[in-house]
């Protein structure tokens, strides 16, 4: 158990649905990543947010839209998805300052896209 | 090419046996992470460590920062290290990962 939290844990959805991914960090920690995990490659970072305010979108398509209301809490919209897009969506957090480094990692969401 | 290398993709080993995996960076880091995943999917960090040596439990990491190299080591395996080890390295403010390392330890 990490302090951080993901639901659902498992998904699948058709091209045209709408649905959203749910993270949440017990830890106080003031920063939130979204990360997307395909098969046989590395962690790709997908989005940052810091104080609740996005600071790193690395060319996500807009079909991915990202919602952090509050430090606490981090959602990824998603919206018409390919099948390509069907991955492990992992949410992480950490705290910026004092010069730590470490994030803590939720246990991710298994994306199916049919 | 990517800016973390790891080594080997692949390891089975039988219980007890030494084992090290390996990775190497092409980047300046602030610091360099060793993680664990496991199969259902969610991961834990074994070590952060910027220079030297850290050891825990069974897990020995080690850190050359001139070479722009780390090593882990297991110690006395055992088939619950069944898991995808994984490298990243502290960029300015970003993790760049690996690809991970799958290590399966046969009884």
């Amino acid at each position: 158990e990490t302090g951080v939290t993901q639901t659902p844990r498992h998904l699948v959805m058709g091209m045209t649905n709408k649905k959203s991914l749910k993270c949440e960090q017990h830890l106080g920690h003031n920063a939130m990543y979204w990360y997307k995990q395909s098969a046989k490659k590395p962690l790709e970072l997908m989005f940052v947010y810091s104080l609740e305010e996005r600071v790193e979108n690395n060319s996500v398509p807009s079909r991915f839209s990202p919602e952090c209301p509050n430090s606490s809490h981090l959602f990824l919209h998603l919206h018409t998805l390919q099948p390509e897009d069907s991955a492990l969506y992992l949410c992480a957090s950490s705290q910026t300052s004092g010069g730590s480094y470490e994030q803590y990692f939720g246990p991710g969401t298994r994306l199916t896209v049919t | 090419k990517n800016e973390v290398e790891q080594s080997p993709q692949n390891l089975t080993a039988q219980e007890g046996e030494f084992i090290t995996i390996n990775c190497s960076y092409s980047v300046g880091i602030s610091a360099l992470h060793w993680l664990q995943q496991h199969p259902g999917g969610g991961i834990v960090s074994l070590f952060m460590l910027s220079s030297g040596k850290k050891k825990h439990g069974r897990l020995i990491a080690t850190i050359n920062i001139q070479e722009k190299h780390s090593s882990l080591h297991i110690t006395a395996s055992h088939p619950r290290d069944s898991a995808v080890y994984i490298c990243a390295v502290h960029n300015t403010d970003k993790l760049i990962f690996g690809t991970g390392t799958r290590l399966q330890v046969f009884p």
